[in-house]
């Protein structure tokens, strides 16, 4: 099993519409949770951090939920400049070191 | 302005041939991190580098190597013994884990096509 799995899609959706994303994560040890936003041909950025009493920006909205392993991303209103791959990324820390696990993405295209 | 670069954007290479992609940080991170990036594919980690004078190898670091002479500076060289080096490759760099956030920084990329 994949440490962190994203559906890849590709999510087309109109201009304005609600669309949502999940990633699921098998360590259950894992400490911290992001999304990244992808552009095609570009590094990764930080979307938002993912805390367990769920977060909003904006548009964005970030909720974990550890018992069952889970991150989603909520992006109301959709906007055309909001097509991108979004990334899934989990943390996990110990004594013996620090792992940063991503997921494979998925594609969103918003359409006019 | 503080951020992280790479170096070269584009850069050819022939069989055989080793090549030193450049990355640098001016935000005073302490961990700095290669990433190559295939595509349709996650990012996978080649090396990390918690403290200048030590790196550590990730999941994919055969046919790979860093320095870490300067906190600044986090070079990875691509060997002819990567047997499939084209990629898309991701220095990134972030606050130590456990002190302080997580988040990792990522320069703009190197895209690396071996002819």
């Amino acid at each position: 099993r994949k440490e962190v799995e994203q559906d890849p899609g590709p999510f087309n959706v109109p201009e304005g519409a609600t669309v949502a994303f999940n990633c699921t994560y098998s360590n259950s040890a894992s400490q911290s949770f992001f999304w990244y936003r992808q552009d095609c041909r570009k590094e990764p950025k930080l979307l938002m951090s993912v805390y367990s009493s769920g977060n909003e920006d904006g548009r964005f909205t970030a909720q974990l939920n550890r018992a069952s392993q889970y991150i989603s991303l909520l992006i109301r209103d959709s906007k055309l400049s909001d097509s991108a791959t979004y990334l899934c990324v989990v943390t996990q820390r110990s004594n013996s070191g620090y792992a940063l696990n991503f997921g494979k993405g998925t594609s969103l295209l918003v359409t006019p | 302005d503080g951020g992280i670069t790479q170096s070269p954007k584009y850069l050819f290479r022939k069989e055989g041939q080793n090549v030193t992609l450049s990355c640098e940080q001016n935000l005073n991170h302490d961990a700095m991190y290669w990433y190559r990036q295939d595509p349709g594919q996650g990012l996978r980690l080649i090396y990390y580098s918690q403290i200048v004078n030590d790196f550590q190898k990730g999941d994919i670091a055969e046919g790979y190597s860093v320095s870490r002479e300067k906190k600044e500076s986090f070079p990875l060289t691509v060997t002819s013994a990567q047997k499939n080096p084209t990629a898309f490759y991701l220095c990134a760099s972030s606050q130590l884990p456990g002190q302080g956030t997580d988040t990792q920084y990522f320069g703009p990329g190197t895209r690396l096509t071996v002819l």
